[in-house]
This record gives C-alpha cells, sequence and structure tokens, in this order.
C-alpha cells in the first residue's frame, strides 16, 4: 500500500529564502508524481507533474526531482515570496491513475 | 472557464440531511476522481470513474455515499443521513485521453454538518 510522507509539515522564512520541501514514497512503482499548491479553502492548483521515468522538472522559480530508487522527491522554490505561501502537497499515482497525497507542508513566507 | 467545475461551493446541512454535489469535469476528459479532504490533512481518494463506468470505490465511501456519472461527462455525489465526520472538503479531478497523467481538480465543495 502507497503511503507518502512530507517534512516539514510546517515552515515559517523569511522573504528572499530557497526552499526544499521534502516527499517521501513507500512504493517505488509509482506511475508518477505530482506536486500541488492549495490556499486556504480552496482547490488543488498542479505546479509540475514528473514522469516515473523523468528526474526532474522546472517551472520558473520552482524545480521538482524525483528518486524512485530511494522513493523521493524534492521541490525547491528559489528566492521565495510572501505569495508563495500555501499549503504544497506531493502525490503519487499507481494504479488507474490514483493519486495518494500527503498530509502537505504549510509555508508562511514573510516580508 | 473550461477547468473542472464543482457545485455548490458551500453546503452547510444539519445532522440526518441528504446533500449532493455535482462535477462537471473539463469537456472530453474520460476519467473523473472524487477525493475526501478533513481539515490539515492530505485528500483522499473515494471513487474513481472511466466515462460512466464507475472502477474503484475506497472503503471510506460506506453505503450512505452514492456517486454516479450516468452519461459519462458530469458526476454526482450523494451523502445520505449526514453525519458530522462527514465536514470536510470533497473535491473532483479529472483526466482525459490524450493525457499526460496530469490531474486537474476543481475548487472543491465545502460540507458543514451541524
Amino acid at each position: 500500500k502507497q503511503e507518502v510522507t512530507q517534512i516539514p509539515a510546517a515552515l515559517s522564512v523569511p522573504e528572499g529564502e530557497n526552499l526544499v520541501l521534502n516527499c517521501s514514497f513507500t512504493d517505488s512503482a509509482i506511475y508518477n508524481l505530482q506536486w500541488f499548491r492549495q490556499d486556504p479553502g480552496k482547490g488543488l492548483t498542479s505546479l509540475l507533474l514528473i514522469q516515473s521515468s523523468q528526474r526532474e522538472q522546472t517551472s520558473g522559480r520552482l524545480n521538482a526531482s524525483l528518486d524512485k530508487s530511494s522513493g523521493r522527491s524534492t521541490l525547491y522554490i528559489a528566492a521565495s515570496q510572501p505569495g508563495d505561501s500555501a499549503t504544497y502537497l506531493c502525490a503519487g499515482k499507481g494504479g488507474y491513475n490514483k493519486l495518494i497525497f500527503g498530509a502537505g507542508t504549510r509555508l508562511a513566507v514573510h516580508p | 472557464d473550461t477547468g473542472v467545475s464543482q457545485d455548490p461551493r458551500h453546503k452547510i446541512t444539519k445532522r440526518g440531511q441528504n446533500v449532493t454535489f455535482r462535477c462537471d469535469p473539463i469537456s472530453e476528459h474520460n476519467r473523473l476522481y472524487w477525493y475526501r479532504q478533513t481539515l490539515g490533512q492530505g485528500p483522499e481518494f473515494l471513487t474513481y470513474f472511466q466515462n460512466e463506468a464507475q472502477l474503484e470505490k475506497s472503503r471510506l465511501l460506506s453505503d450512505r455515499f452514492s456517486a454516479e456519472r450516468p452519461k459519462g461527462s458530469f458526476s454526482t455525489l450523494e451523502i445520505q443521513r449526514t453525519e458530522q465526520g462527514d465536514s470536510a472538503m470533497y473535491l473532483c479531478a479529472s483526466l482525459g485521453r490524450r493525457h499526460t497523467g496530469e490531474l486537474f481538480f476543481g475548487e472543491g465543495s465545502r460540507l458543514t454538518v451541524l
């Protein structure tokens, strides 16, 4: 059974810092891994999708890596801004394209 | 707006009442998912449709819950005899045939059971 864990659960940083959010999964037979952003009371916005055959994906200030052998993914946020404050969720995809989510990392970036 | 649409966005009901949520997926997306999210947790899988066929149901989906997708387009999730423990955000997501595997989520329907 796939289990996804995210560390840290919460993070508070000053504006401008580079951040690393961690995600680990127990079943290396994932189809792909997806990172999402969720603002309070809102739905999920897809940030990056990494296929199982890929090692990383980049979008603007975001970079996500995937290491299936170790069961880890990281989301790197460069030069953080207050607008980055949100909860970041990672999810591994297994059968039927079903996503298994971690509990998320709550990020607060203060000016 | 061609994204996933959910209605209503918020529902407050008394315990014991029935509620129904609707999800309109991205046009021509043949796969549709329902998830439930409680405060401080990640979304948990409830059920999955491919076209009109319901192919998988989580054990979280008790017999008070029923989901349908009668014409392979929109879907409904009904909760009968609501309980306070049903209070959560109900999220819908869709995926197309020519897909990269990326799921697209709606804004969710928040249920509060008093």
